[in-house]
This record gives structure tokens, C-alpha cells and sequence, in this order.
């Protein structure tokens, strides 16, 4: 079945510090999802990449989906106490109505 | 909008009790689903439903039922609990699966002794 693999699975930073995590798709996906969850939230939606190679911004966040559709990133730049949390990415496979989510990248942040 | 609504919030199991799980949605969503949440791995798709009386299993269906009779609720249903289904649980929903954004529930703790 798809897998949806992310890394790192824990990043701790200085604050003021930059952060990416990556996602990969064993397949081609339709679109890409990003979510966040804070410490004992639930996951809430960010952002979706449905083209090839598209890049969207929300002021300090770049997300980017990868021109074959199987990856994708996010970069945080100059992180905050506030990006704290788990993020996830998530996706259908093609004709697939199950969105299977990543494994996460839990993000602690030193002050 | 009260968005996505899940109860209980936590719940205590013995083994080989039965429980539901209960969602409802007022966003007239087509598209509703349970997750599962252990640590380290992540979210895993356990069962979800396309619309009212339509439902298919996830990555994760084994000791869960669930039934979609309304397009307001689906309910997760534990028939014979088992320490290994010790997790927190959620429900999301959606306009529709490519159309993006899965609204989530604030989940339920559940504890199988």
C-alpha cells in the first residue's frame, strides 16, 4: 500500500533558527496536505499543493511539491516559540479515496 | 459553527468491553473518516465513508466497525476492546477528498486496561 515517509521524525532548534522537514510518497500523488498539530491538539490544515513543482508561501513558511509528485517540503524560516507543534504531510494516491498521512516531524524549539 | 464533534474526550476501557466512539459534523461534508494516533506513528486511517451508507476500511479497520446513516454522524464502534487499542482517536471530515482541508475533532483519549 502507500507509504508516506517523513524526516527528520524530531528536530529541536534554536529559535531564530531555520527548519525544514521533508515528506516522500512510495506513489504519485493527486495533491499534498500539510498539517500541523500542537502538543496535545489536534492536526489542523495548512496549506495544499496540487501542481507539479508549485511553491506557496504563508509569511515565514515555504511549502514546495516536488516535480514528479512523490515529494515534498517545508522550510520555516527564523523559527518562533509559536511553530512548536508536529507537522504532518498527507496525501491521496491517485484514484485513491484514503489520505494517508506521514509519520511527522515533531519541531521543539530552544529559546 | 461547532465544526467537528467528537465524545467522549477520554474513556477507560477493561478488556473485552464494548464502546462507540461518537462524530458529528454540521458542514454538511460528504467526506468523514477515524484516525488512529499512537507515538511514533503517526496517523493511520482506520475507517472512513464517501457519504451516507457508504463506508470502506483504512489502514487499521481490524476490531472497528462503523456505519454512516446520516451525513451528520459516523460513529466508531470498539466491539471487544483490546489493550492494543489503547490510542487517541480522531475524526475528520471534508467537502471531498482531492478538494483539500480535513476538518479535525479534538479527539478521545481511549485506555484499555
Amino acid at each position: 500500500g502507500q507509504q508516506v515517509m517523513q524526516i527528520p521524525q524530531y528536530q529541536h532548534v534554536q529559535e531564530g533558527e531555520d527548519f525544514t522537514t521533508y515528506c516522500n510518497s512510495s506513489t504519485t500523488l493527486s495533491n499534498i496536505q500539510w498539517y500541523k498539530q500542537r502538543p496535545g491538539g489536534h492536526p489542523v490544515f495548512l496549506i495544499q499543493l496540487v501542481k507539479s513543482g508549485e511553491v506557496k508561501k504563508q509569511k515565514r513558511l515555504t511549502f514546495q511539491f516536488g516535480e514528479a509528485k512523490k515529494n515534498s517540503s517545508l522550510h520555516i524560516t527564523a523559527t518562533q516559540t509559536t511553530d512548536v507543534g508536529t507537522y504532518f504531510c498527507a496525501g491521496p494516491g491517485f484514484g485513491n479515496e484514503k489520505l494517508t498521512f506521514g509519520t511527522g516531524t515533531r519541531l521543539t524549539i530552544i529559546p | 459553527n461547532a465544526g467537528v464533534t467528537q465524545t467522549p474526550k477520554f474513556q477507560v476501557l477493561k478488556t473485552g468491553q464494548s464502546m462507540t466512539l461518537q462524530c458529528a459534523q454540521d458542514m454538511n461534508h460528504e467526506y468523514m473518516s477515524w484516525y488512529r494516533q499512537d507515538p511514533g506513528m503517526g496517523l493511520r486511517l482506520i475507517h472512513y465513508s464517501v457519504g451516507a451508507g457508504i463506508t470502506d476500511q483504512g489502514e487499521v479497520p481490524n476490531g472497528y466497525n462503523v456505519s454512516r446513516s446520516t451525513t451528520e454522524d459516523f460513529p466508531l464502534r470498539l466491539l471487544s476492546a483490546a489493550p492494543s487499542q489503547t490510542s487517541v482517536y480522531f475524526c475528520a471530515s471534508s467537502k471531498g477528498l482531492l478538494t483539500g482541508e480535513l476538518f479535525f475533532g479534538e479527539g478521545s483519549r481511549l485506555t484499555v486496561l
